[in-house]
């Protein structure tokens, strides 16, 4: 079992919609969570990091709950651009500080 | 913000040459920077971490002596793949947290490898 597990997807939106990504994780000694958005090969780019307290950064809420090791990321009135890979991250502490990311979920927004 | 510089973007070279890959923390002092590698529609997965002045350390699987790194400064780390091979084909990207920005991670654009 993968340690960060999210839907592949593709999800396929029309523009405007509102669209809600899920993601688990199995280590509960993970400290920090994250979610990233990636364009195809390009480097990861820091999207929100995520609180049990939930935030929201314009059109994006991220929600996280501890006790179900689970992370939720929602995008209301999806645009064009928002067409991208979204990463689910944790990081931990073993010898040293990690990041482990999930293996993304892909969006695609329509005309 | 903070730049992390990272070259060649893209190489090509044939099976059994070696290949390096620079990553530059541009505006700061990176202790530790993290080499990760993509394939088609996986995730990151972190190979190793660089320790300035120090041996990397490795991820489980990961092979030390194919994928030789060097961080000889506070400001570059190389990832060397020695004798690559066509499954050695992958996306590799680097890594920097910089003191102060907390657990935020800053990438470099990444080099996308493909030996014939």
């Amino acid at each position: 079992r993968k340690e960060v597990e999210q839907d592949p997807g593709p999800f396929n939106v029309p523009e405007g919609a509102t669209v809600a990504f899920n993601c688990t994780y199995s280590n509960s000694a993970s400290q920090s969570f994250f979610w990233y958005r990636q364009d195809c090969r390009k480097e990861p780019k820091l999207l929100m990091s995520v609180y049990s307290s939930g935030n929201e950064d314009g059109r994006f809420t991220a929600q996280l709950n501890r006790a179900s090791q689970y992370i939720s990321l929602l995008i209301r009135d999806s645009k064009l651009s928002d067409s991208a890979t979204y990463l689910c991250v944790v990081s931990r502490m073993d010898s040293s500080y990690k990041l482990i990311f999930g293996s993304g979920t892909r969006l695609l927004v329509r005309p | 913000g903070a730049v992390v510089s990272q070259h060649p973007s893209r190489v090509i070279c044939k099976s059994g040459t070696s290949v390096k890959i620079e990553c530059r923390s541009l505006d700061f002092q990176a202790t530790t920077m993290f080499w990760y590698r993509q394939f088609p529609k996986q995730s990151l997965m972190l190979m190793a971490t660089s320790n300035e002045g120090s041996k990397a350390t490795y991820e489980q699987g990961v092979e030390k002596d194919k994928f030789l790194i060097n961080h000889a400064s506070l400001t570059l780390s190389t990832l060397t793949v020695t004798s690559a091979h066509p499954e050695d084909s992958s996306f590799y990207i680097c890594s920097a947290g910089r003191q102060g920005a907390g657990e935020k991670l800053f990438f470099g654009s990444g080099t996308q490898l493909s030996v014939l």
